[in-house]
């Protein structure tokens, strides 16, 4: 079955350090997405790529960095400069010319 | 510029009653719109679309019609059940930029045995 995956489901970050969330999708896809949700809120667009090798910064883009180096992946790193890193993170895809977009299950991150 | 406006929740009702949340939008465009639907500890699932005026879009027994007159994307369900407590999000697709895609802040619905 085709689909997102995100990985892991649930992470830890200690101060100061940087983690790297993972998405792959096997939809053929070929934009790619990052969302941040918070408890009771909607959701924020932090990054987003339509192209290899290619992405822009969403609202929410500072502490944050990614990289399209396969159509497939698309990981997400929270640096140490991101002071809130507690959140829900949502990877999602869609087609060009395609408005909706496919979501993952999503990483829980925490701070230890 | 776009966006999205639904309905505060929690909403609360008994099973078998009739749903309605609110949905509203501001788009300068020609939108597509979206109900996606989130259960406790999971990614987002597509619930309907519509991606033009007067649409109607359904599945699994919800409804909603994108009624461009009063920009208002409404869902709806006849007799809800237990299994459909979740929360509710209104989305939009800008029509001239596809990566466009703004979310309400979503309507957590609880129903009751």
């Amino acid at each position: 079955d085709g689909g997102i995956t995100q990985s892991p489901k649930y992470l830890f970050r200690k101060e100061g350090q940087n983690v790297t969330l993972s998405c792959e999708q096997n939809l053929n896809h070929d934009a790619m997405y990052w969302y941040r949700q918070d408890p009771g809120q909607g959701l924020r667009l932090i990054y987003y790529s339509h192209i290899v090798n290619d992405f822009q910064k969403g609202d929410i883009a500072e502490g944050y960095s990614v990289s399209r180096e396969k159509k497939e992946s698309f990981p997400l790193t929270v640096t140490s400069a991101q002071k809130n890193p507690t959140a829900f993170y949502l990877c999602a895809s869609s087609l060009l010319g395609e408005p909706t977009q496919h979501f993952g299950d999503g990483t829980r991150l925490s701070i230890l | 510029g776009d966006s999205v406006t639904q309905m505060e929740g929690p909403v609360t009702l008994s099973e078998e009653a009739f749903l309605t949340i609110n949905c509203t939008y501001t788009a300068t465009g020609y939108p597509s719109l979206f109900w996606y639907v989130q259960y406790p500890g999971e990614g987002l699932q597509l619930l309907l679309k519509a991606t033009k005026a007067d649409d109607k879009g359904s599945n699994k027994g919800f409804e909603a019609t994108y009624r461009k007159e009063t920009t208002s994307f409404h869902l709806e369900k006849g007799s809800v059940q237990v299994s459909d407590s979740a929360v509710y999000f209104c989305a939009l697709s800008d029509g001239r930029d596809f990566n466009k895609f703004y979310f309400g802040s979503g309507t957590k619905l609880n129903v009751k045995p």
